[in-house]
């Protein structure tokens, strides 16, 4: 089975400090995303990434920034937090470049600005 | 946005009823995917129906596409308390485009 892991469930940062939310997938999948879900809102897409060292932003990538320096590996960085920045953030990856491969999804990472 | 809607927001059913979802999107797609979601937890994928296709089963699920009406729908028969989730349709363009979800809760 395809596995996703995020670095933290639960994270209480304060604002203006620098967050890393670490994913790592173990299925040697090209495509890797950052989303964030908001109730009301559905998933956005933050970021994703479809090699190595490549990177696209999504609908809003304001205030992120990502690193995929890793084929297994893709980080979002929040490089000064901000309360609006409180979210449940997924990774998700997927095998293939292009829309119709499925993504498999981490557990979620719920971040708390205060 | 192409970001897809699912209606209603949210459904309470008896267990053993079934239960409906819809999705409607706005453009062109060369697939539509359905997603589950348990509370607090990352997304699970269900189906696929891709574009030239009307309808699609798997196990207790049966999924339709109106590619004219640029909708949707989601059917889960037989419904459990364990199907108590958020579910999601999601469709592909440059990037794939999430709904909003529909929460279905499923009473025992």
């Amino acid at each position: 089975d395809v596995k996703v892991t995020q670095s933290s469930r639960y994270l209480v940062k304060r604002t203006g400090e620098k967050v890393f939310l670490e994913c790592v997938q173990d299925m040697d999948h090209e495509n890797m995303f950052w989303y964030r879900q908001d109730p009301g809102l559905g998933l956005r897409l933050i970021y994703f990434s479809y090699d190595v060292k490549m990177k696209e932003k999504g609908d809003i990538p304001e205030g992120y920034s990502v690193s995929r320096e890793k084929k297994e590996r893709f980080s979002l960085i929040l490089e000064s937090a901000s309360t609006n920045q409180t979210s449940m953030y997924l990774c998700a990856s997927s095998p293939r470049v292009g829309g119709a491969e499925t993504q498999y999804f981490g557990p979620g990472t719920r971040l708390l600005v205060l | 946005s192409q970001q897809g809607e699912e209606d209603p927001q949210a459904l309470s059913i008896q267990e053993g009823e079934n239960a409906t979802m819809n999705c409607s999107y706005k453009t062109s797609i060369n697939n539509l995917q359905w997603y589950r979601q348990n509370s607090g937890r990352g997304l699970v994928h269900l189906i696929l129906i891709r574009s030239n296709e009307r309808e699609k089963h798997s196990g207790r699920l049966r999924v339709t596409l109106d590619t004219s009406k640029k909708s949707s729908s989601l059917l889960i028969t037989a419904s459990r308390a364990a199907d108590t989730a958020s579910y999601f349709c999601a469709t592909d363009g440059n990037q794939f485009y999430f709904g909003t979800g529909t929460s279905l809760t499923v009473i025992p």
